[in-house]
C-alpha cells in the first residue's frame, strides 16, 4: 500500500523558514517523480513543485521559485520542501503527490497524503 | 498558465443518475488530461488520466472523453459513494494547472 506522511508543517512568522518532509513507502520510490501541491485557505489546488525520479530535474511554480527548494533522498525514501522567505500567501494545506510517470513532465498524480498545514503570520 | 474551467460547479443528483461534468482547457491541451474524485477529510483520488485511461482498480461507471479544449466526465449510474468534489487537472504544459472542482450532491 502506498503511503505518504508529511511532516514539519506549522506556523511561522513572516519572513521565515520551514521545511516539509514526506515519508514514502509502499513503492520503489527512486523509480518516480514526486510533487508539491498545495491548497490556500477557500481556494484551488495549486502546483507547486516537482522533482524527476533521480532528482536531476525540478520545476517551480513562479509564486515560489527563488523561495522554495524540492529534493529528495532516495536512499531514505523522502522527499523534502524547503521554504524560505515565507510570505502570508504560503498559507495552505501542502500535499506530497506522487507522480504517474517518472519525468515529472506531462504527468499525473497518482497518491496524495493527507496534507499538512503551514500557516504563516505574526 | 492555462486555465482550467469546469461546469457546473455544482450539481445535485440521485443514486442511479447519469451525470456529466465538463472541463474547458483555455487553450489546447491534447489529451494531457486527468479527473480527481475528492471526499471529505480524504487527499484526492485519481480516477482518469489522459482524458479517457480509468486508473487501475476504478470502477467501469466512470470514463472520460474529449481532447483539445474540452472534456467530459461521466459516471454512468450514480453510487452512494461518489458524492464528492470532482478535479480535473492539465498535464500539457508547467505549471500544471486544476480546475476549480465540482461538487456532486445528493439530491
Amino acid at each position: 500500500e502506498v503511503q505518504l506522511l508529511e511532516s514539519g508543517g506549522g506556523l511561522v512568522q513572516p519572513g521565515g523558514s520551514l521545511r516539509l518532509s514526506c515519508a514514502a513507502s509502499g513503492f520503489t520510490f527512486n523509480s518516480y517523480a514526486m510533487t508539491w501541491v498545495r491548497q490556500a485557505p477557500g481556494k484551488g489546488l495549486e502546483w507547486v513543485s516537482v522533482i524527476s525520479s533521480s532528482g536531476g530535474s525540478t520545476y517551480y511554480a513562479d509564486s515560489v521559485k527563488g523561495r522554495f527548494t524540492i529534493s529528495r533522498d532516495n536512499s531514505q525514501n523522502t522527499l523534502y520542501l524547503q521554504m524560505n522567505s515565507l510570505r502570508a500567501e504560503d498559507t495552505a494545506v501542502y500535499y506530497c503527490v506522487k507522480n504517474l510517470y517518472s519525468s515529472g513532465r506531462r504527468d499525473y498524480f497518482d497518491y496524495w497524503g493527507q496534507g499538512i498545514l503551514v500557516t504563516v503570520s505574526s | 498558465d492555462i486555465q482550467m474551467t469546469q461546469s457546473p460547479s455544482s450539481v445535485s443528483a440521485s443514486v442511479g443518475d447519469r451525470v456529466t461534468v465538463t472541463c474547458r482547457a483555455s487553450q489546447g491541451i491534447s489529451s494531457w488530461l486527468a479527473w480527481y474524485q475528492r471526499k471529505p477529510g480524504k487527499a484526492p483520488k485519481l480516477l482518469i488520466y489522459a482524458a479517457s485511461t480509468l486508473q487501475s482498480g476504478v470502477p467501469s461507471r466512470f470514463s472520460g472523453s474529449g481532447s483539445g479544449t474540452d472534456f467530459t466526465l461521466t459516471i454512468s449510474s450514480l453510487q452512494p459513494e461518489d458524492f464528492a468534489i470532482y478535479y480535473c487537472q492539465q498535464a500539457d504544459s508547467f505549471p500544471p494547472t486544476f480546475g476549480q472542482g465540482t461538487k456532486l450532491e445528493i439530491k
